[in-house]
Formats: C-alpha cells, structure tokens, sequence
C-alpha cells in the first residue's frame, strides 16, 4: 500500500504565484523525498527531508516535515509555466528494510502564462 | 555519465510471452529499484536491491523477477505476460539514504 498521500490532486494557479502541496504519511519515516515528473518523463528529484529536520529550501522550492502531524509540505514560490508537472512525495520507513520508498499518488500542477 | 538507462523505450507483447525490461546505472549506487506507473495510481514498487547479490520483494512483485549480479544491472522479468502488467515501467537507483535517479521509463503493452 502507498505510504504518502497528496493534497490536493490538482492545483492549477496563475504565473508569479506560489504553490502549495501537501504530503501525509502513515508511519514513522527516516527521510521524505519530493519528486517532480513531467508528462511522459522519469521522476527527477527535487529535495530530500530527514526526520530531523524541520525546513529545507532549494532554490524556489522550500519543504517543510512536520513528524508530529506526519505531513509535509512543499513550497514553490514565484511559479512559474515550466513549472507545470505532476509532484510526488516518497518516504523511507524507519525500522523497515533500508532501500524501500513509498510514492504517493501526486499532485498535478498547472501554472498559466 | 549516462545517468539510469532503459531499454527498451516501447514494447507490445501478447499474453503469455516473457521479457526482460533492462536497466543500467553508470553512478555506483547500491540501492536500485523497478517501480510501475498506472493512471491515477502513482508509482508502486515492484522489486527492489541494495546491493549487488541482494534483492526484495516491493509491493506488487507477484508475475515478475529479478537479480542483481552487478552493481550496474538491474533486469526485470516478465515470465508470463498478462493484459493487467500494461503499465509504465521505472528503475530508479540512489545511493544509500539518498534521492533516487529515475530512468526515463518503458512503455509495456500487453495484448
């Protein structure tokens, strides 16, 4: 069963705007990973959160993990066109065999000119 | 440094037939995985290795196989292909703890 789960499943906002997706997540977890994917592409990863960090920014992008509440979010200031895609967030478990990462089922971001 | 490459890029079975979807990665990661990506599904993971030698089972291994002789390789089997492994194949590799890097997928039709 997929471990994270994306809010909303489309979010669709105009050029210069920021953009926000969520992540929630059933166990505990030793990193959250978000993924970009654009149409019929492979996933490039954008940023990696260990379970005790709180915040990560790269570039435009900035994450934030809250284990407490077991979600994330995921940032993108100042959209955009080419930032049109489908995001994932993935976790690693903790305590369960290393090498093991859950995706959930994204979000699909349009950004309009 | 090619990254993770797959082959082939596109692919029609029929039922019943077997293949191999390669995957090879020029990074010198331990980890790689094969995921599939159905419509509304997201990407589920299939089988998965951390190292040369070592393989696991994912969440939907059931139809398919794998080994990991080399650091490098990563093959995924279809025994016996079926309508319901139509999908969009991934193998990913990282290192340990790390992000993963994605091939650009295969494109599988089962007829």
């Amino acid at each position: 069963s997929q471990q994270g789960e994306e809010d909303p499943q489309a979010l669709s906002i105009q050029e210069g705007e920021n953009a926000t997706m969520n992540c929630s997540y059933k166990t505990s977890i030793n990193n959250l990973q978000w993924y970009r994917q654009n149409s019929g592409r492979g996933l490039v990863h954008l940023i990696l959160i260990r379970s005790n960090e709180r915040e990560k920014h790269s570039g435009r992008l900035r994450v934030t993990l809250d284990t407490s509440k077991k979600s994330s979010s995921l940032l993108i200031t100042a959209s955009r066109a080419a930032d049109t895609a489908s995001y994932f967030c993935a976790t690693e478990d903790r305590g369960s065999t290393l090498g093991r990462l859950y995706f959930g089922r994204g979000t699909q971001l349009t950004v309009w000119p | 440094n090619a990254g993770v490459t797959q082959t082939p890029k596109f692919q029609v079975l029929k039922t019943g037939q077997s293949m191999t979807l390669q995957c090879a990665q020029d990074m010198n990661h331990e980890y790689m995985s094969w995921y599939r990506q159905d419509p509304g599904m997201g990407l589920r993971l299939i089988h998965y290795s951390v190292g040369a030698g070592i393989t696991d089972q994912g969440e939907v291994p059931n139809g398919y196989n794998v080994s990991r002789s080399t650091t490098e390789d990563f093959p995924l089997r279809l025994l016996s292909a079926a309508p319901s492994q139509t999908s969009v194949y991934f193998c990913a590799s990282s290192p340990p703890r790390g992000g993963y890097t994605f091939g650009s997928g295969t494109r599988l039709t089962v007829v």
